[in-house]
Parts: C-alpha cells; sequence; structure tokens
C-alpha cells in the first residue's frame, strides 16, 4: 500500500513568491490533514479535511494561506505571498478512522523563503 | 485549546539502556494520547498510543503509561539500539476538537 505522497520534497523561493505543494492521500483515508513543523518543534495544525470540508481551519492564516481538495482526494496547500517566517517543513496526513486517532504522514515539503 | 510539554529535549543514553520521555497535557477532557517517531527528512510515524481508560500499554520494548489525575503521560524505551536514535513526540486529542496537539520533541541518541 502506498502511503501519503507530497510533492515537492524541497522548495526555495524568494519572499513574496507564491508557491504550492501538493499532498495525495492514502486510498481510501476521508480525513486530510495540513501539518506546519517549525525546525526543532512538533507540528501545528493548519487545516483538517473531512472528504471535500475543511472542517477546521482555525489555525490556517488566511490572509495568505489556502487549501483545497475539490474531490475530497489530493489536495494543495498554497502560500501568496510567502514570507521569510513562511520557512518550515510542510506536512500532510491522512487518517482511516472516524476518529481521526492514527494519523499517517507523508515525508514532508521542506520549504525556505530567501 | 489544549497545551502539551515535552522533556527533556535531548536525551543520550549507551546502547541496552533505558530512556523515558515525559509530556503533560492541560485539557482534563483529552481522552487519545499516541506517541511518534520521527527519522531524518521523514515525516512522524506513530509507535504506539493509549487512550484514557487504560493506565499502561506495552509492545515489545516500548511502553507508555498515563497519569490521568497527574495529567501526564509518559514513553519508556527499553534495551535501547541505535535504531532507535530519531525525535520523539508526544500527542494529546481531546473530545471536542479532533485533532492532534503535539509537544515540542526529544531528540534520542543512543551511543552505541
Amino acid at each position: 500500500e502506498a502511503g501519503v505522497v507530497q510533492s515537492p520534497r524541497y522548495k526555495i523561493i524568494e519572499k513574496k513568491q507564491p508557491v504550492a505543494f501538493w499532498c495525495n492521500p492514502i486510498s481510501g483515508h476521508n480525513t486530510l490533514y495540513w501539518y506546519r513543523q517549525n525546525l526543532g518543534q512538533g507540528p501545528e495544525l493548519l487545516i483538517r479535511y473531512e472528504n471535500e470540508e475543511a472542517v477546521d481551519d482555525s489555525q490556517l492564516p488566511k490572509d495568505r494561506f489556502s487549501a483545497e481538495r475539490l474531490k475530497g482526494v489530493d489536495s494543495t496547500l498554497k502560500i501568496q505571498p510567502a514570507e521569510l517566517g513562511d520557512s518550515a517543513v510542510y506536512l500532510c496526513a491522512s487518517s482511516p478512522d472516524r476518529a481521526n486517532e492514527k494519523l499517517f504522514f507523508g515525508s514532508g515539503t521542506q520549504l525556505s523563503v530567501l | 485549546g489544549e497545551n502539551v510539554e515535552q522533556h527533556p529535549s535531548t536525551l543520550s543514553v549507551q546502547e541496552g539502556d533505558s530512556a523515558v520521555i515525559k509530556c503533560t497535557y492541560s485539557d482534563s477532557a483529552s481522552n487519545y494520547f499516541p506517541w511518534y517517531k520521527q527519522e531524518l527528512g521523514k515525516g512522524p510515524q506513530l509507535i504506539i498510543d493509549i487512550r484514557s481508560n487504560v493506565g499502561e500499554k506495552k509492545d515489545q520494548r516500548i511502553a507508555v503509561t498515563l497519569n490521568k489525575t497527574a495529567k501526564h503521560f509518559s514513553l519508556h524505551i527499553t534495551e535501547t539500539q541505535p535504531e532507535d536514535s530519531a525525535v520523539y513526540f508526544c500527542a494529546a486529542m481531546g473530545t471536542g476538537r479532533r485533532a492532534l496537539t503535539f509537544g515540542s520533541g526529544t531528540r534520542l541518541q543512543v551511543q552505541p
């Protein structure tokens, strides 16, 4: 079984540029998460989807961040414009159970904003 | 919201020794407590979890204990091996917001 797939693995951009991250969850997993992990810290939730509905986006900085999961499968997270403080690893995870307890993470996209 | 504190931030042990990582949480309604292992360049991977109706759970060399009264839980790794070297995260999930809150991580180094 394929795991959670994320691309790209690395991205280097200049500040004020846009950037997008893509995630394909494990087949059959209805719940999808985007987390941000700053250096030396634990992951912090940005947004949670149940199928195509964003059910928890309270921590998503909506002035510059947006996300979509149009068909309830793969998802895209976008930042526009990027700021220096956005440098982090962006992790996607999916969950197979309705309690959303066991998360399966992708390898993440490491973003560097110069 | 939930707040999870984890310590120590770094831990170095000799191969074969035991390692203990401790976490505290703030929301008394939290009822699910997983532990994740993150190796360099990879995403976190679930290694063990415990629910609030259980005080202890063991899986081979790893075990987790939970003290609901004190609101803390711990990860115990026995007979450590070099491949146990990684960053370990605790997390907690409340009954309200169905999302994990993670601790800040412990970097475990097992010296051969």
